[in-house]
């Protein structure tokens, strides 16, 4: 089955710029789409398609999608944006889908 | 307002059935493109898909568990039923549904701790 591999955590400063990768086979390949889950919430979709945004998400959150990697990325973090994040992606061939491990942001 | 809550109970003994509904409201599952999925979160562990069912009924199933699922929809009473048969303890999680009309889910559930405990 199709794997999504996230890094267990990221640490970035208030106002800088947080990237958080999602790597997996060919992932240029797949739409990739990231949720944020803070403590005892259910996820909330952040970026669709590689890099569609919601409505209501802020611009500061935007994502990429090439060879083997995705990323998220936001922009001018804050105390708010520390969460856990999911890459997910729908694996057509077999119509299951699929999540990556998490990667747990922390703004120091 | 498009809205999905879960219900069911929240302990369960090894061995036994599980029964989730996910009741919804904003949105029709009889409309073209639409979905419903099951997600679940062991507790401190990362969110692992389980199941979908389509407007037109078709199913997926995450395939190590596909022989212990089984998803249906009741269109009228804008629910969608997940089951899963002979839980153990490792199946303790936080079960959410949620809403796809893309390879994307738009809106959860709150979710449901469900825990395996004899």
């Amino acid at each position: 089955s199709y794997v999504l591999t996230q890094p267990p955590s990221v640490s970035v400063a208030p106002g800088q710029a947080a990237r958080l990768t999602c790597g997996g086979n060919n992932i240029g390949d797949y739409r990739v789409h990231w949720y944020q889950q803070k403590p005892g919430q259910a996820p909330v979709l952040v970026v669709y398609d590689d890099n569609g945004r919601p409505a209501g998400v802020p611009e500061r959150f935007s994502g990429s999608n090439s060879g083997k990697t995705a990323t998220l990325i936001i922009r001018g973090v804050e105390d708010g944006d520390e969460a856990d994040y999911y890459c997910q992606v729908w694996d057509t061939g077999r119509d299951y889908v699929v999540f990556g491990g998490g990667t747990k942001l922390t703004v120091l | 307002q498009i809205t999905l809550k879960e219900s069911g109970p929240t302990l369960v003994k090894p061995t036994q059935t599980l029964t989730l509904a996910c009741s919804f409201s904003g949105f029709s599952l009889s409309a073209s493109g639409v979905a419903v999925g099951w997600i679940r979160q062991p507790p401190g562990k990362a969110l692992e898909w389980l199941a979908l069912i389509y407007w037109d009924d078709e199913r997926r199933y995450r395939p190590s568990l596909k022989s212990r699922l089984t998803i249906t929809k009741d269109t009228s009473k804008n629910q969608v039923i997940l089951t899963m048969t002979n839980m153990d303890p490792a199946d303790t999680a936080t079960y959410f549904c949620a809403l796809t009309g893309d390879p994307w889910f738009d809106a959860w559930g709150q979710g449901i701790l469900v825990t395996v405990s004899s």
